[in-house]
């Protein structure tokens, strides 16, 4: 699976959208973005998650390049219950294969919203 | 409808002792995997099972093991704890089929365990 790049933190303002990137720079074709989160003491938890065309869903929308180096995670409207870590996850959707349950976590952006 | 449930959420045991988990999938999730999540180390992939068969494996000792059941419900036993050890393991479920949507995991909230 490819490796991505987040920044270490980020802020934003309780109201505000949120807007997370992600670099991907070695992608192949038949890899995946995902999006998980990660609220404190809790399991991760899914948001979202596009192969080439963005994607929204009532938690987010993701904006993937069209060469698809890079992505964007987008809270459109921030509230403190989303301060969390936020995983970029790149990995190939392998059908009938044996990777359906491993994800490799990176460490993550810690996305601190204040009020 | 409920989500993957993990028991006991809480356990501390001594260096050398044993430790199994359990993980109760969301109904109708046939993949179960497991994670450890150390603050030096992060998420890391231990095993998935799927029908009854480990289908996967990260890169942790033979200490590590773990098995599934037929109703899908997942355990994973540690063996001689080290201090190591000392993690929040995590339990995700998943449909695994061939669309990528369903290829979402959901994880349970953990079982944290402490080794004195």
């Amino acid at each position: 699976d490819a490796k991505t790049t987040q920044p270490t933190s980020m802020d934003c303002a309780e109201g505000r959208a949120a807007n997370l990137p992600c670099n991907h720079s070695t992608i192949s074709g038949n890899e995946y973005v995902y999006w998980y989160r990660q609220i404190h003491s809790q399991g991760p938890q899914y948001i979202i998650h596009g192969l080439k065309n963005n994607e929204t869903n009532e938690m987010a929308s993701l904006i993937i390049t069209e060469d698809r180096k890079s992505s964007t995670l987008i809270l459109p409207h921030a509230t403190l219950r989303d301060t969390a870590v936020y995983y970029c996850i790149v990995r190939v959707f392998n059908a009938g294969g044996t990777s359906y349950g491993k994800l490799t976590f990176g460490q993550g952006t810690i996305l601190t919203v204040h009020p | 409808k409920a989500g993957v449930t993990q028991t006991p959420r809480y356990l501390i045991k001594t260096r050398g002792q044993q430790v199994t988990l359990s993980c109760s999938p969301i109904s109708g999730h046939r993949s179960v995997s497991w994670y450890q999540q150390t603050p030096g180390q992060g998420l890391q992939f231990l095993f998935e099972y799927f029908s009854e068969t480990q289908r996967n494996k990260g890169n942790f000792p033979g200490r590590f093991s773990g098995r599934q059941f037929s109703n899908s419900r997942s355990e994973m036993n540690v063996s001689t704890l080290e201090l190591g050890d000392s993690a929040l393991y995590l339990c995700a479920s998943s449909f695994r089929a061939g669309d990528a949507g369903a290829n979402v995991l959901t994880f349970g909230a953990g079982s944290r365990l402490t080794v004195l």
